[in-house]
């Protein structure tokens, strides 16, 4: 079975600074990776995914991930942060045919000026 | 853009209530998910369901039921509802992998359930 693991629970930057949430999964068959974003009492919303080819992706918001096959890592950065981006990140990996996610616990990014 | 609609935001109920939660989505999605969202621990899938009366236990499916009589609709049902079932819970709808994109799960905004 998969597995996802978010190191941080909580990641304080400051405004404009550079910031990476760091994933990691293990999987022994292809998979699909994906980085949800959830605001505050709001539902997860599609940040990027990993589908195939070029090992980095880039999202909305300025986010990028980059791939790590060798490492089974999927880490998102973004090099200089809003107050806006202060939200709970989820990264999560679906295996080549299934349907279902699995999900990391979630990483709160903490944003201040 | 796909939406996905839960029926209430906010619900409290009463220990020992038969809880219904509805989710539609508009995008002819043939998957819907059920999750329940608890700090520190993520979102664990309740159910899902891959067609129009089919249905698969999530990881946490105890004491939860669920329906899908129409494709546009899952819902959720707590047989009786207990105080170790106030979460945060989310639907999500998916085009099934390979007919369209890769699967990726659209969200309603959820709906924050407290058992008293």
């Amino acid at each position: 079975a998969q597995s996802v693991t978010q190191l941080d629970s909580q990641v304080p930057v400051f405004e404009e600074a550079p910031v990476e949430l760091r994933c990691n999964y293990s999987s022994s068959v292809s998979v699909y990776l994906f980085w949800y974003v959830q605001y505050p009492n709001q539902g997860l919303q599609l940040l990027l995914k990993y589908l195939s080819g070029s090992t980095l992706v880039k999202g909305i918001n300025g986010f990028e991930a980059e791939f790590n096959k060798s490492q089974t890592s999927f880490h998102l950065r973004k090099p200089s942060v809003h107050i806006s981006d202060t939200a709970e990140y989820f990264c999560a990996v679906r295996l080549s045919g299934y349907s279902t996610l699995t999900f990391g616990k979630g990483t709160m990014l903490l944003v201040s000026p | 853009d796909v939406k996905v609609t839960q029926s209430s935001r906010y619900l409290v109920k009463r220990t020992g209530e038969k809880v219904f939660l509805e989710c539609v989505q508009d995008m002819d999605h043939e998957n819907m998910f059920w999750y329940r969202q608890d700090p520190g621990l993520g979102l664990r899938l309740i159910y899902f369901s891959y067609d129009v009366k089919m249905k698969e236990k999530g990881d946490i499916p105890e004491g939860y039921s669920v329906s899908r009589e129409k494709k546009e609709r899952f819902s959720l049902i707590l047989e009786s509802a207990s105080t170790n079932q106030t979460s945060m819970y989310l639907c999500a709808s998916s085009p099934h992998p390979g007919l369209a994109g890769v699967g990726e799960q659209y969200f309603g905004p959820g709906t924050r359930l407290t058992v008293t």
